[in-house]
């Protein structure tokens, strides 16, 4: 079965640039995740989906972070303008629904360096 | 306060050693509990849910303790491949939110 797959692995901006990561998550798992890993710190949600709606966002700067899964499916992730503290890895995950009892699986992330 | 607390090491051992690894959370409305494990520049992966009973899977032992809010993982007979970041995470309220700690670097020397 194929895994959560994300791209691109690796990007380099300038900072006030903007970058958009793109995730596919694992077919017919509903609920899609994005996490931000800052080096040395856990993941940290930024956005929940739960098909095509949003479930939670309490985490993301909306003045800069936006995203999107208008299908229900694949997802992407905006930054606009970027700041040198968001270099980070972006990681998406999907479990089969919401449920706490589903386990959420993890893409291989995408490593964004601000300069 | 952070929500998940463990201490981010290193633990350096040497193979076949016994190590502990110590966490506690903040939310006493903590429902879920779990270890992580991430290899150098990979992605999180399940390593084993964490229950009031306690639960051991192989050479991993994982315990919870509600009462103190404090997690523990054991790892006997250390292997090489051992050597991760040890990731506590914990789930609370009706979602599938991951609250994750800062993890545990463990180095296993030969």
């Amino acid at each position: 079965e194929a895994g959560v797959a994300q791209s691109p692995r690796y990007k380099i901006i300038e900072k006030r640039q903007s970058v958009a990561f793109w995730c596919n998550p694992i077919s017919g798992h509903a609920t899609l995740y994005w996490y931000q890993q800052i080096l040395g710190q856990g993941p940290k949600l930024l956005i929940q989906f739960q098909n095509n709606g949003v479930v939670d966002d309490s985490q993301l700067p909306k003045d800069r972070f936006s995203a999107e899964r208008l299908k229900g499916v694949d997802s992407t992730l905006k930054i606009q303008p970027a700041k040198l503290e968001d270099s980070a890895v972006y990681l998406c995950a999907s479990s089969f629904n919401r449920a706490p009892s589903n386990e959420q699986f993890f893409g291989p992330g995408t490593r964004l360096t601000v300069l | 306060r952070k929500e998940v607390e463990q201490d981010p090491g290193p633990f350096n051992v040497p193979e076949g050693a016994t190590v502990a690894f110590n966490c506690t959370y903040s939310n006493s409305a903590s429902q879920s509990f779990f270890w992580y494990r991430q290899d150098c520049r990979k992605e999180p992966k399940l390593l084993m849910s964490v229950y009031s009973s306690g639960n051991e899977d192989g050479r991993f032992t994982a315990q919870l303790n509600r009462a103190s809010q404090y997690i523990s993982l054991l790892i006997r007979d250390s292997k090489l491949s051992d050597s991760a970041t040890y990731l506590c995470v914990v789930k609370y309220g009706a979602t599938n939110k991951l609250i994750f700690g800062t993890g545990t670097l463990l180095a296993v020397q030969p």
